[in-house]
């Protein structure tokens, strides 16, 4: 099976700009989620997609937001950027959910100018 | 909420020594699993630990979970080079609607 994939992998953007990601999960699994990585912060929970409804969120500002499709590719979009949101964005499936073994695409560095 | 610590943030080694690092949750666990991801990488599952006190082996890396289950550990027997990264362990609560939480994660350097 093809691994979790993401695109595009490297982005940049300035400061108030918007910027969509996308994620295609592994073929068959129905759980999609997000995570910011930066240096200081860690691995952190954005939120999780189920069979395209929003199960869990994060402790992110509303300028966050996904959606996820009848396909279970799933995005997410950042508006008004900001410098801070410089950072790795990690996208993971799992067959059912977050809390099961999950595959990690390899991310989409977004930089912030 | 829920806190979870790992210990220690970064750790360097000799190649050859032995390496452990342990993940504290304030809440009991229903289960934790490990990550790893190599520098530029993303993380990568290792495993995941269920029962009270279970002990699971990867040829040279032990996984313990607690008899507690709030805490955990990871030994690395005899480090290679190809064990540099970070590794994060991620505590569950129980619930699938609880939010998902890793550790900060342990970088282990290892010294050729």
């Amino acid at each position: 099976k093809a691994g979790v994939t993401q695109t595009p992998r490297y982005l940049i953007k300035t400061r108030g700009q918007q910027v969509t990601l996308s994620c295609s999960p592994i073929s068959g699994h129905r759980s999609v989620s997000w995570y910011q990585q930066t240096p200081g912060q860690g691995l952190q929970f954005l939120f999780e997609y189920f069979s395209e409804t929003q199960r869990n969120k994060g402790n992110f500002p509303g300028r966050f937001s996904g959606r996820q499709f009848s396909n279970s590719r799933s995005e997410m979009n950042v508006s008004t950027l900001e410098l801070g949101d410089s950072a790795l964005y990690l996208c993971a499936s799992s067959p059912r959910d977050s809390h099961n073994e999950q595959f990690f695409g390899p991310g989409t560095r977004l930089t912030v100018l | 909420g829920q806190q979870v610590m790992q210990i220690p943030q970064y750790q360097h080694v000799q190649e050859g020594e032995d390496f452990t690092t342990y993940c504290n949750s304030s809440t009991t666990l229903s289960n934790i699993q490990w990550y790893k991801q190599r520098p530029g990488g993303h993380p990568v599952f290792l495993i995941q630990l269920v029962k009270s006190g279970e002990v699971k082996k990867q040829k040279r890396l032990t996984f313990q979970f607690g008899e507690a289950k709030k805490n955990s550990s990871l030994h690395i027997t005899a480090t290679q080079t190809t064990d540099v990264g970070t590794y994060f362990c991620a505590p569950k609560t129980g619930t699938s609607y609880d939010k998902v939480i890793f550790g900060p994660g342990t970088s282990l350097s290892v010294i050729p």
